[in-house]
């Protein structure tokens, strides 16, 4: 059965803080390893990793993913609590005739000034 | 990218009644998706909605209890059918950007049952 595992499932910091948050999956057909944010209820897309080792940045935002290892990791620094919300991690796998995509528990983030 | 809405935001339903949710999207997609996300939980697939076609449901969710319809390319309909307690959740919509599982989501709808 896919599975996609995220640590820690919740986590508090202060502010300037940089937190590490984790992905790990064991799927069939991957394509793709995907970080979204979800701060009320829609999630939004952050980044989509298909290859090892190739770092993907978007400001004070960047992630890499291990696909020998089946790890993702993203990368917050100097941490505002504007990035407090709960970040999920999802891969995409490929069906018949489409992506599916199974996400993770997430990782709720509280930054504290 | 594509602008996802979703009808209704909320809503508070009584048990055994049943809500009809509506996703709208600005552009034509061949794929939508329904998800669920209860309390304190992360993301759960229902179905994915292909137009012209019945939907694939995925284990653990039936087209009794969550009918969906796909008249075009561009609208969809979950409908939540004799709600009990369990069934409140958010209830999501989403189209496929057609990158390898990169998806958009509509804003959601909010569902309490009592």
């Amino acid at each position: 059965e896919d599975k996609v595992v995220q640590s820690p499932l919740s986590l508090v910091v202060h502010e300037g803080d940089t937190v590490t948050l984790n992905c790990s999956y064991e799927v069939t057909n991957f394509r793709s390893l995907l970080w979204y944010k979800q701060e009320k209820k829609a999630p939004t897309f952050l980044f989509m990793l298909t290859s090892s080792g190739i770092e993907k940045k978007s400001g004070r935002l960047s992630s890499i993913l291990d696909k020998k290892e089946l790890f993702s990791i993203l990368n917050i620094t100097a941490t505002q609590t504007g990035d407090s919300a709960i970040y999920l991690c999802a891969v995409g796998v490929l069906k018949t005739s489409y992506d599916k995509v199974i996400f993770g528990p997430g990782t709720s983030l509280s930054v504290i000034p | 990218s594509a602008v996802i809405s979703q009808k209704p935001s909320r809503d508070i339903c009584q048990r055994g009644t049943s809500l009809t949710i509506q996703c709208q999207v600005d552009s034509q997609v061949t794929m939508m998706f329904w998800y669920r996300q209860q309390p304190g939980q992360s993301l759960t697939l229902i179905a994915t909605a292909n137009q012209g076609s019945e939907a694939t449901y995925e284990s653990g969710f039936v087209i009794d209890k969550f009918p969906i319809s796909r008249p075009n390319l561009t609208f969809s309909t979950l409908t939540v059918s004799n709600m009990s307690p369990e069934d409140s959740s958010i209830y999501l919509c989403s189209v496929d950007k057609g990158l390898a599982g990169e998806q958009y989501f509509g804003p959601g709808t909010r569902l309490t049952v009592t």
